[in-house]
């Protein structure tokens, strides 16, 4: 059974770029979440998609949006890219709403320059 | 204020020892889960509780509720749990995670 997977898995832009990463979830999984790492704020809940509909959402601005397709794969972007924005980005998959049993894609490192 | 508060931050032990890494939240709950996280960013969801206590092989977690708090155990350490242990909370419609703690276990 393949696992959660992110592509790409390293990734440089520019200031003031665009970025769109995605994620391909475990067959089966309709719940796609994203997360944010960074060594000064630690892991931070950025949104949360279930059956192609965002359920949860972080405290982050509007530059960072998602999506989900009808195959459950989903995508995040995230616009006018900053400096701070430089983070592993993680995504997670799960069967059901309301249920634990995530597992964890292996990220993308993203630098912004 | 961080919603979640772990502590230590750092820990090195000898293998055998018994370790306990502690969560404590300031946000109501619905569940509460440990991560254990491997250099390279791998993360390995371990447990999710909402009450009392689970078990899996050397390793055990407990929340109390009432005071907002959470431990994790791990029985007979060994070098191979050398990893980040991280608290996360699930208040019904969004997580917050504890800055987590380093976990090194010597031979």
């Amino acid at each position: 059974k393949a696992g959660v997977t992110q592509t790409p898995r390293y990734l440089i832009k520019t200031r003031g770029q665009q970025v769109t990463l995605s994620c391909s979830p475990i067959s089966g999984h309709r719940s796609v979440s994203w997360y944010q790492q960074t060594p000064g704020q630690g892991l931070q809940f950025l949104f949360e998609y279930f059956s192609e509909t965002q359920r949860n959402k972080g405290n982050f601005p509007g530059r960072f949006s998602g999506r989900q397709f009808s195959n459950s794969r989903s995508e995040m972007n995230v616009s006018t890219l900053e400096l701070g924005d430089s983070a592993l980005y993680l995504c997670a998959s799960r069967s059901t709403q309301g249920a634990w049993g995530y597992t964890f894609g292996s990220g993308t490192r993203l630098t912004v320059v | 204020k961080n919603e979640v508060e772990q502590s230590p931050q750092n820990l090195t032990a000898q293998e055998e020892e018994f370790i306990t890494i502690n969560c404590s939240y300031s946000v109501g709950i619905s569940a509460l889960h440990w991560l254990q996280q491997h250099p390279g960013g791998g993360i390995v969801s371990l447990f999710m509780l909402s009450s009392g206590k689970k078990k899996h092989g050397r390793l055990i977690a407990t929340i109390n509720i009432q005071e907002k708090h959470s431990s994790l155990h791990i029985t007979a350490s060994h070098p191979r749990d050398s990893a980040v242990y991280i608290c996360a909370v699930f208040t019904g419609n969004q997580f917050y995670f504890g800055t987590g703690t380093s976990l090194t276990v010597i031979p």
